[in-house]
């Protein structure tokens, strides 16, 4: 079975800074994706960016990137010029590799932006 | 082209009681999931169902239950219900086999007074 860690549950960030929410994993698997997933208010799941574990280069995606770590099972999101939108609850989730829409999370960091 | 799509939004129902909860998947999407998020933490699988069949089940008690239909629509039936199962439930679809990701429906939030 999979485990996925999220030890920082609340962190908060000045808008347009950047900001790092970390994220570890256990599992035995060779082929799985790794994702961020980012839950606002309005309940609505968002996926962030995803990482594929085959691949080494980090994943990237406008102002969010990931540090991937695969022999350290560490799967970190960092967010660049933060935005008062990107307040939300964020999710690291783990697929393996064929399973489609089955996932295991984390338990969540609350990132707060302030102006 | 419409995402997943669940529905009621919010219901509310009496101890004892059964729910059904629906869900309809992205077009071409033939991987359906549940799960159970809990106010603070983060969803739980229940199941996954895909060509009409369950490929997978989470550690719920077996008064939950689900199908799929042919037109790869899902209901999640929760039997017996307890004050516990209160919580907001999240649907998913995706391809399966091959990658990728699980696109999310806004969530069913079920209150059980």
């Amino acid at each position: 079975a999979q485990t996925v860690t999220q030890s920082q549950p609340e962190m908060s960030v000045q808008e347009a800074e950047t900001v790092t929410l970390s994220c570890t994993y256990d599992t035995s698997e060779n082929n799985y994706y790794l994702f961020w997933y980012k839950q606002p208010p309005s309940r609505q799941m968002i996926l962030v960016i995803r990482q594929e574990a085959y691949k080494q280069q980090n994943a990237t995606e406008n102002r969010f990137s990931v540090n991937f770590q695969k022999a350290a099972k560490s799967f970190s999101l960092k967010i660049s010029d933060s935005q008062l939108g990107d307040t939300a609850m964020y999710f690291c989730a783990f697929m393996k590799g064929t399973s489609g829409s089955r996932l295991t999370f984390g338990e969540g960091t609350q990132l707060t932006v302030n102006p | 082209d419409a995402g997943v799509t669940q529905s009621p939004t919010h219901l509310i129902k009496t101890r004892g009681q059964q729910v059904t909860l629906r869900c309809s998947p992205i077009s071409g999407h033939k991987s359906v999931s549940w799960y159970q998020q809990v106010l603070g933490q983060g969803p739980q699988f229940i199941f996954q169902y895909y060509e009409k069949e369950e490929r997978g089940r989470g550690n719920f008690p077996d008064r939950f239950s689900a199908r799929q239909f042919p037109n790869y629509s899902s209901e999640l039936n929760v039997n017996a219900l307890l004050l516990g199962d209160s919580a907001l439930y999240l649907c998913a679809s995706s391809f399966y086999g091959g990658v990728t990701e699980a696109f999310f429906g806004q969530g069913t939030r079920l209150t059980v007074v």
